[in-house]
């Protein structure tokens, strides 16, 4: 059973372009953090986001917690090639256990 | 550069042998995780330690083991090796224990033959 489901699975876009991914639970999280993740790499700490409704920019990504603490997306504004990767979110429980999506896989071609 | 270090890298060898995972926490964290990942399964947690006892456990085979060290460092024993034990093997860590920010080496691929 997935807990966290990511959506879409790939996307493939233009430079320039705008995209919002989705990570949706029926379990509520303590917190809900993003990671992005380069092949053969380690996943990149990317923001953690705590309150319900919360809001996070960096730069052009905005992220946002839902109300009940349940879902979270990342908005990506006018996207670039290098924001091309796997973006995974994860849900953190009390214990310190992190539960991850399956990850969405963003090509951002020139 | 999260500060999280792991070694070996690659690792390469036979099916059932053993072999050991090593990782460094970033300085000051006292939780270390451990992850693998694979094409299938995506990134999954295998177990938890925090200051030195084993705090939470995921989806760890009964044929793998992990502790941390008193200096904080930790290492994942992996043995009986079988070719779906291929994968990449991520070590995070953390300052606190309770589902804070966790900070990821850079992996250990094992590719088992």
């Amino acid at each position: 059973t997935q807990l966290l489901e990511q959506s879409p699975q790939f996307l493939s876009i233009q430079e320039g372009e705008n995209l919002t991914v989705y990570c949706n639970s029926s379990s509520v999280f303590s917190s809900l953090q993003w990671y992005r993740q380069e092949p053969g790499e380690g996943p990149v700490l990317l923001v953690t986001v705590v309150t319900g409704g919360e809001v996070k920019k960096l730069k052009r990504l905005t992220f946002q917690f839902g109300d009940a603490r349940k879902d979270s997306s990342l908005h990506i504004t006018a996207a670039q090639p290098g924001d091309t990767g796997l973006y995974l979110c994860a849900g953190a429980r009390a214990t310190g256990k992190l539960i991850f999506g399956q990850g969405t896989t963003l090509q951002v071609k020139p | 550069d999260s500060g999280v270090t792991q070694t070996p890298k690659h690792l390469i060898t036979a099916t059932g042998q053993r072999v050991t995972l090593r990782c460094s926490p970033r300085s000051g964290d006292l939780s270390v995780y451990w992850y693998q990942q694979s094409l299938d399964q995506g990134l999954q947690f295998l177990i938890q330690y925090y200051n030195g006892e084993e705090r939470a456990k995921g989806n760890i085979l009964e044929r793998f083991s992990a502790q941390q060290f008193p200096d904080l460092h930790s290492e994942l024993n992996l043995s009986s090796l079988e070719l779906g034990d291929s994968a990449l093997y991520f070590c995070a860590s953390s300052l606190r224990g309770g589902g804070y920010e966790q900070y990821f080496g850079p992996g250990t691929r094992l590719t088992v033959t």
